[in-house]
C-alpha cells in the first residue's frame, strides 16, 4: 500500500497560486492519486484525480510527474473560502474499496 | 437533496451506554463507508459494505457492528461506548466504477460528532 506525505500546514494569501507537494514513492503501476478537500465540520471532498502528467478541473489541476513518485495539487488564485485540509490519497489497486486518508495539509489563506 | 446524510450531527453520550448513527445515500451508489476522524483529524476507514455485504473491515472493536438494511442505508451502532470513542465519524458512498481511466471517488456525509463523557 502506498503510504503518503505532506506538509502539515501551509500559510498564504488571497490571489495567491498554492502548490501542495505529495509524495508517494511506493505507487504502483495501476495506482490513481485522489486528493479531497475538507473544510471545518464538512467531509471530506474530491477535488481531483490523476494517473500521470496533468489533469486540470474547474478547481485545481494535478501535476504528476514520469516517475510519478510525487503529485502537486495546484490550486490559482485562492481566496480565504479555500482555507481547508487537503488530502493526498493514493488508492490500492488490490482492494477497489480501500481508501487511506493520510494527515493532509492544512492550507490557511489569508487576507 | 441531500446527498448523504447522517443522523444524528452531535451525540453526547455517557461511557458504556449503546448507540446508533444512521447514514442514507439517495444517489444510488453501490458502495458505502464509515470512517471514524481522531482529534487530530486522521480519517480511517473503518467499514465498508457493497450492495449490503461486508467487503471491509479494517481491525475495529467488536464494539462497533454495523448493518446495511439496503444499499442505500449503513448504520452504525456502538455498544459500551468507550472515551476513546469521541471522534467525528463520517458515512461516504461510491459508485461502483473503475476503469482504465478513472477510479472510485466517495461522497462524504456531514459527520456525526460523538462524545462520550
Amino acid at each position: 500500500l502506498a503510504k503518503t506525505t505532506q506538509p502539515i500546514s501551509m500559510d498564504s494569501y488571497e490571489g495567491q497560486e498554492v502548490n501542495i507537494t505529495c509524495s508517494h514513492n511506493n505507487i504502483a503501476t495501476n495506482d490513481y492519486i485522489t486528493w479531497y478537500q475538507q473544510f471545518p465540520s464538512q467531509g471530506p471532498r474530491f477535488i481531483i484525480q490523476g494517473y500521470k502528467t496533468k489533469v486540470t478541473n474547474e478547481v485545481a489541476s494535478l501535476f504528476i510527474p514520469a516517475d510519478r513518485k510525487s503529485s502537486t495539487l495546484s490550486l490559482p488564485r485562492v481566496s480565504l473560502s479555500d482555507t481547508a485540509v487537503y488530502y493526498c490519497l493514493v488508492d490500492d489497486q488490490y482492494n477497489f474499496n480501500k481508501f487511506y486518508f493520510g494527515s493532509g495539509t492544512k492550507l490557511n489563506v489569508k487576507p | 437533496d441531500t446527498a448523504v446524510s447522517q443522523t444524528p450531527k452531535y451525540l453526547v453520550t455517557q461511557m458504556g451506554n449503546d448507540k446508533s448513527i444512521k447514514c442514507e445515500q439517495n444517489l444510488g451508489h453501490d458502495t458505502m463507508y464509515w470512517y471514524k476522524q481522531d482529534s487530530k483529524k486522521f480519517l480511517k476507514i473503518m467499514f465498508s459494505y457493497n450492495n449490503k455485504e461486508l467487503i471491509i473491515n479494517e481491525t475495529v472493536p467488536n464494539r462497533f457492528s454495523p448493518k446495511s438494511p439496503d444499499k442505500a442505508h449503513l448504520n452504525l451502532h456502538i455498544n459500551s461506548l468507550e472515551l476513546g470513542d469521541s471522534a467525528v465519524y463520517f458515512c461516504a458512498s461510491s459508485p461502483k466504477i473503475r476503469t482504465s481511466v478513472i477510479r472510485e471517488t466517495q461522497y462524504f456525509g456531514p459527520g456525526t460528532r460523538l462524545l462520550v463523557l
